[in-house]
């Protein structure tokens, strides 16, 4: 079984903190992702990498950076929190191209 | 650009009850696949099934099926027999060849009363 982990589920952040939120897969998986969830507006993809140091902007990067320096590891970064970035972040993991996504379970993010 | 619509943001069900769930999307490309996922209450986000848009047949997953219809652009999902543990938010997904990305729709909360 696929496995994605993220290192906090609930985290509470002061504005202008920098937050690191971590992801891990053990499937050797090509391909990982980050979302955000917001009621009302689904999934919004943040930042995606396909391969080690490499990535790609999402939908919506403003305020996000991402890094990958191990094929297992993808780390979100927020550089200076706001309250608008509370949200629940989801990570997610795929072995290539047109594959099946596979998510963690999430970590609930407040600025305060 | 891709867009997918839920326009059920909630629905319910009887247990026992077949319930379907919407979805319709909009696309220029002729090859692309489809999802759709459960997230139950606090827990992790899973697959219940995937659909290539070349096959013509029904994609099925036990109880799960789904009503693909590639020139409507639609692509709903019917839950039979409802469970207590189908409760959750299912979200539809689009996925295209030529990317990487998933574009999901806004979801769509099921409840499952006994």
């Amino acid at each position: 079984d696929v496995k994605v982990t993220q290192s906090s589920r609930y985290l509470v952040k002061r504005t202008g903190e920098k937050v690191f939120l971590e992801c891990v897969q053990d499937m050797d998986h090509e391909n990982m992702f980050w979302y955000r969830q917001d009621p009302g507006l689904g999934l919004r993809l943040i930042y995606f990498s396909y391969d080690v140091k490499m990535k790609e902007k999402g939908d919506i990067p403003e305020g996000y950076s991402v890094s990958r320096e191990k094929k297992e590891r993808f780390s979100l970064i927020l550089e200076s929190a706001s309250t608008n970035q509370t949200s629940m972040y989801l990570c997610a993991s795929s072995s290539g191209q047109q594959e099946t996504q596979y998510f963690g379970p999430g970590t609930r993010l407040l600025v305060l | 650009a891709q867009t997918v619509t839920q326009s059920q943001p909630e629905m319910s069900v009887q247990e026992a009850e077949t319930v379907t769930l919407s979805c319709t999307y909009d696309t220029s490309e002729s090859d692309y696949y489809l999802f759709w996922y459960k997230q139950p209450p606090s827990r992790q986000m899973i697959l219940v099934i995937r659909q290539e848009a070349y096959k013509q047949q029904n994609a099925t997953e036990n109880r799960f099926s789904v009503n693909f219809q590639k020139a409507a652009k639609s692509f709903s999902l019917k839950i039979s027999d409802s469970q207590l543990g189908d409760a959750a938010m299912y979200f539809c997904a689009y996925g295209s060849y030529n990317t990487d990305k998933l574009i999901f729709g806004t979801g769509t909360r099921l409840q499952v009363f006994p």
